[in-house]
């Protein structure tokens, strides 16, 4: 069965620092992967997905992530975090044959000046 | 804006009771999919129609029931509440052309807080 895995339920950084959020997911196949925020009252947005092909995923806002199929991981990186990216923050996996997708538990970020 | 829309945003009511969640997916949008989100469950999918026929169903209670109507807006209604159904909960839309996957990227509402006391 899939299932995604953010080992990190709350992070704290100052703004300007660098930023890592792991995300590690189960999946038998090659899977889909994807990383929504969720801003306070907010609806999710996404920010990147992976499908296939270059394992470094641009996304919006200066997100990036890395598939590494060896670790099962598709950690999500911001070389400086400001302010405004203080959000909650969803990775997920979806599958080829069915459009649902699964979500880890979420990672808080707070942001400090 | 996701273009996708909830009402309402807030809902407060009372256990046993019934209430009617209501979306409104983005224009040219034919799946719509309801997740919940709660503090013990997470985010979790509940249910999928496309075009007005159920696509994919998820851990979804028998007391919950959705449909999609002719117009593509759906309704995900909740019965015989429980305080355990306090949570957010949220409808997304996508294309969602067959055979795609999850390259029908979801579109989210800003989701509907029910609160059962």
């Amino acid at each position: 069965a899939q299932s995604v895995t953010q080992p990190d339920i709350h992070i704290t950084v100052s703004e300007g620092a660098s930023l890592e959020l792991r995300c590690n997911y189960s999946y038998g196949a090659t899977p889909y992967l994807f990383w929504y925020v969720q801003s306070p009252g907010q609806g999710l947005q996404l920010l990147l997905k992976y499908f296939s092909g270059d394992t470094l995923v641009q996304g919006i806002k200066g997100f990036e992530a890395e598939f590494k199929r060896s670790q099962s991981s598709f950690n999500l990186r911001k070389p400086s975090v400001h302010w405004s990216d203080a959000a909650e923050y969803f990775c997920a996996v979806g599958s080829y044959n069915t459009d649902k997708l699964i979500f880890g538990t979420g990672t808080r970020l707070q942001v400090f000046p | 804006d996701s273009g996708v829309t909830q009402t309402p945003k807030h809902l407060i009511t009372a256990t046993g009771q019934r209430v009617t969640l209501r979306c409104s997916p983005r224009s040219g949008d034919l799946s719509v999919y309801w997740y919940q989100q709660s503090l013990d469950q997470g985010l979790q999918f509940l249910i999928q129609y496309y075009n007005g026929e159920e696509r994919a169903k998820g851990n979804i209670l028998e007391r919950f029931s959705a449909q999609q109507f002719p117009d593509l807006h759906s309704e995900l209604n909740l019965s015989s509440l429980e305080l355990g159904d306090s949570a957010l909960y949220f409808c997304a839309s996508s294309v969602g052309a067959e055979g795609q996957g999850p390259y029908n990227e979801q579109f989210f509402g800003p989701g509907t807080r029910l609160t059962v006391l």
